[in-house]
């Protein structure tokens, strides 16, 4: 049964960078795209991309300049950096399989900025 | 990007009640990949529904997704003490994927 882990720095300062990483265990990478999706009180639900195995990416617009997503199949790994972070980006984020928020996904991180 | 727009805001209703919530959106949803999802405070979303009208695992049938194209609808037939919450829908045919602002279903 795959599950999704994820971690990384839940309080930061603004314009510090945020990075979360997301591990697949039980299973791999392959035949999906795998997303980041977050929860804000002011901004609900948002889609922030996602990324295949290859590394092919899609980002949300809104996001775009400011997000990059890798993957290191290597680690079944994928991974998510936000720059420039201000206090709208404080929220609940979440790695999923697919796009839809439905396991496997990961337990969701809080980052406080 | 699609706009999704729920109504109402709010809803106020008893249990045992039936209730259908609106998704409407800006421009058609493309394959009808139309997503329900409940969330009670503190808890993570919850999917319901997907494809529009797909109950996902574990779902009580009382949960029923409709629609095409634009207009989506979720009813739930008979309210359960439990089953209020704040209610999104998402689209997830087109990107950017795009979720609504969501319904607030509180008991009156």
């Amino acid at each position: 049964q795959v599950q999704l882990q994820q971690w990384g720095a839940g309080l930061l300062k603004p314009s510090e960078t945020l990075s979360l990483t997301c591990g697949v265990n039980g299973g791999s990478l392959s035949n999906y795209y795998w997303s980041w999706i977050r929860q804000s009180p002011g901004k609900g639900l948002e889609w922030i991309g996602e990324i295949n195995h290859s590394g092919i990416t899609h980002y949300n617009p809104s996001l775009k300049s400011r997000v990059t997503m890798s993957v290191d199949t290597s680690k079944s790994q994928f991974s998510l950096i936000l720059t420039s972070v201000t206090a709208a980006d404080t929220a609940v984020y979440y790695c999923t399989r697919g796009v839809l928020l439905r396991p496997p996904w990961g337990q969701g991180t809080l980052v406080t900025v | 990007e699609i706009v999704l727009t729920q109504s109402p805001g709010t809803l106020s209703l008893s249990p045992g009640e039936r209730v259908t919530l609106s998704c409407g959106a800006s421009q058609s949803v493309s394959g009808d990949y139309l997503a329900w999802y409940q969330q009670k405070p503190g808890q993570a979303p919850r999917l319901l529904i997907y494809g529009a009208s797909t109950r996902a695992t574990d779902i009580p049938d009382r949960f029923s997704g409709s629609g095409s194209g634009t207009d989506f609808t979720l009813t739930i037939s008979r309210l359960e003490p439990e089953d209020f919450a704040v209610y999104y829908c998402q689209q997830y045919g087109t990107l950017p994927i795009t979720f609504g602002q969501g319904t607030r279903l509180e008991i009156k």
